[in-house]
């Protein structure tokens, strides 16, 4: 099955430095990537996904890249503010099934 | 609209209980999963249903069952509850096969 690894486990920043994440995954038929974050005893939530057909997605401070012949793909985060500090998951979709792996998780802290 | 909801939010079960967590959604998602979440180990995927009575196992589904008779209901069982089972679970529904996935606020299992 999907195996997701995720780099690096926590991350010190900054207020306003960037901020990158990256992940790798096995299954090479893997078709959609998103990314959520969870907070302090809150539900994981959606911030950004990709499909397997682009190669970059934009939305605001928070960028994806995917990179589909070395299966990895990465989240950045512009201008890092302290709300941004959460745990982030990337996850990835296999393609021959509907199951969402996820990695591991990345503790984002972002010191004012 | 309520999004996904579950309950209930904190349980302590002895070891040997059973009892079922309860999962509903009411955007009409073909898609539900049921996940853990352990310190260090991201979201495990406990089992998935791709529909009104479709069912498969995840990655770690020894210990639970599950059912789907109606699109809105998802629940899980614990069928002799064991201390490894001490996590936090989550109950997704999606609109997409893995895509989009929405998150209960999640329940708090804690087996003495």
């Amino acid at each position: 099955g999907e195996n997701v690894e995720q780099h690096p486990s926590t991350l010190s920043v900054q207020e306003g430095d960037s901020a990158v994440i990256k992940c790798t995954y096995s299954d090479s038929a893997s078709n959609y990537f998103p990314w959520y974050k969870q907070e302090l005893g809150k539900r994981p939530q959606l911030i950004i996904d990709i499909r397997s057909n682009v190669g970059e997605k934009k939305d605001q401070r928070i960028a994806v890249t995917l990179n589909k012949t070395a299966k990895h793909f990465s989240l950045h985060i512009t201008e890092t503010q302290p709300e941004d500090s959460a745990v982030y998951f990337c996850a990835a979709v296999g393609g021959s099934n509907y199951k969402l792996t996820f990695g591991k998780g990345t503790l984002l802290t972002v010191n004012p | 609209n309520a999004g996904v909801t579950q309950t209930p939010k904190f349980q302590v079960l002895k070891t040997g209980q059973s009892m079922t967590l309860q999962c509903a959604q009411d955007m009409n998602h073909e898609y539900m999963s049921w996940y853990r979440q352990d310190p260090g180990m991201g979201l495990r995927l406990i089992h998935y249903s791709v529909g009104a009575g479709i069912t498969d196992q995840g990655e770690v589904p020894n210990g639970y069952n599950v059912s789907r008779s109606t699109t809105e209901d998802f629940p899980l069982r614990l069928l002799s509850a064991a201390p490894s089972q001490t996590s936090v679970y989550f109950c997704a529904s999606s609109r997409e096969a893995g895509r989009g996935y929405t998150f209960g606020s999640g329940t708090r299992l804690t087996v003495v």
